[in-house]
């Protein structure tokens, strides 16, 4: 079991770029979700799927889109990358179970620099 | 609206020595869930324990242990006998199902550990 995995690992990207952040799961999860990670802060969602076939936008969604290819996996898409978007992503999965115990699993991370 | 706060960005303690860090959050709905992650200076995010708003007893998992004050909003994680190996970042998380927020995890600041012999 690889649990959730991220491709990939460090990426630099040039101002205007478009770049596809890989995420795939192997827990069977129904939720999927992408968060973004910048120095002295927490993890911020990005976007995140309830379920496949399903999007819907998190704190800050601007500048990217997402979709669920299939139920293991997530894609993230940087159209066209700013500096401000330098950060590290996370992919999370978890089972969508009803109620508020649903915990998250995260994958090891994408580190992304925008020059 | 900052939901969840953690106070304490840095804290050193010694090896074998117990620590608590302490996490406060805010919310309007009576069902959530509460959770704590580790992340070593390696970057992944490691989950280490839940209580739900509902549990009776404060949740324990191994060396870690929540002590859980409902009518405080506190949820503070507690460490005992301190190891080198966990020496990390540590995110109090909560999920709740307000209408704003349904289902997702909402994040501290985070408080760094550093573990000395």
């Amino acid at each position: 079991n690889a649990g959730v995995t991220q491709t990939p690992k460090f990426q630099v990207l040039k101002t205007g770029q478009s770049m596809t952040l890989q995420c795939a799961q192997d827990m069977n999860h129904n939720s999927m979700y992408w968060y973004r990670q910048d120095p002295g802060m927490g993890l911020r969602l990005i976007y995140y799927s309830a379920s496949e076939g399903t999007t819907d936008k998190g704190e800050v969604p601007n500048g990217y889109n997402v979709s669920r290819l299939n139920k293991r996996e997530f894609s993230l898409r940087l159209e066209s990358a700013a500096p401000s978007q330098t950060s590290v992503y996370f992919c999370a999965s978890s089972e969508a179970l009803a109620g508020e115990e649903d915990t998250q699993y995260f994958g090891p991370g994408t580190r992304l620099t925008v020059l | 609206a900052q939901k969840i706060t953690q106070t304490q960005p840095g804290m050193f303690v010694q090896e074998k020595e117990a620590v608590t860090l302490d996490c406060t959050y805010d919310t309007s709905d009576p069902s959530y869930g509460l959770f704590w992650y580790k992340q070593p200076s390696s970057g992944e995010m490691i989950f280490l324990i839940y209580q739900g708003s509902y549990d009776q007893q404060n949740a324990t998992e191994g060396r870690y242990s929540l002590n859980f004050q409902k009518a405080r909003k506190s949820a503070n994680l507690v460490i005992s006998a301190s190891q080198l190996g966990d020496s990390a970042m540590y995110f109090c998380a909560m999920r709740d199902l307000t209408t704003d927020s349904w289902g997702k995890l909402q994040f501290g600041a985070g408080t760094q550990v550093v573990v000395t012999p």
